[in-house]
């Protein structure tokens, strides 16, 4: 089972450069997420979809921008990167079972971006 | 709004129990979670405590679940080098979000 994959794994962007973070899953979940792991700041959440053409902005949505055109693809695009977005970047899925369920999220391996 | 907090170090001995604490604001909380970061890796699934339950035993894991002082703990009885990681406190209230604290490190010596 691949799970959720993430491409490229790392990458090194110059200031003003764009590019996109392709997230996959083959687990048919509902859910997907885009999360950034900064030092002592733990995972905030960019943008998350509750299904395939909808997306939702998460805690820190600025200067990201996602689509969901496939149930199982989760794309986070930068348009302009900054030195600030310099992070790792996790994206994530989970099934839908309702309110009362638990329900795991499996995240990918991760993508190490850097800008110049 | 929802917040989890937790402690950004421990350092313990081989063999020795580790205590990871964390806290939480989300009175409605249902699920509350411990995922396990290795180094270069995503995160995982460690365990989960339903917030009807106090305590849940998974081998060398217990997890504390105090609802009233919404404080969640995860032992890890005879620490081993291959524990050494980041362990993250998460809580979801049934929505389409998990909050995560920021991750506590744990380094064990030899």
């Amino acid at each position: 089972n691949a799970g959720v994959t993430q491409t490229p794994k790392f990458r090194v962007l110059k200031t003003g450069q764009s590019m996109t973070l392709l997230c996959a899953q083959d687990m048919n979940h509902e859910y997907m997420y885009w999360y950034r792991q900064d030092p002592g700041m733990g995972l905030r959440l960019i943008h998350y979809s509750v299904g395939e053409g909808t997306t939702a902005k998460g805690e820190v949505p600025d200067g990201y921008n996602v689509s969901r055109l496939k149930k199982q693809n989760f794309l986070l695009g930068l348009e302009s990167a900054a030195p600030s977005q310099t992070s790792v970047y996790f994206c994530a899925s989970r099934p839908d079972r309702g309110l009362s369920m638990n329900t795991e999220a499996f995240f990918g391996q991760g993508t190490r971006l850097t800008v110049v | 709004g929802e917040d989890v907090e937790q402690s950004l170090f421990l350092s313990v001995r081989e063999g020795d129990s580790s205590v990871i604490n964390c806290t939480y604001t989300d009175s409605s909380s249902t699920y509350l979670y411990w995922y396990k970061q290795e180094p270069g890796a995503g995160l995982q699934l460690l365990t989960y405590i339903f917030s009807n339950m106090d305590m849940k035993q998974d081998q060398r894991l217990t997890v504390l679940l105090n609802k009233k002082d919404k404080h969640l703990s995860l032992r890890i009885a005879d620490t081993q080098t291959g524990d050494s990681a980041i362990y993250f406190c998460a809580e979801t209230a049934g929505g389409f979000k998990t909050i995560f604290g920021a991750g506590t490190r744990l380094f064990v010596k030899a």
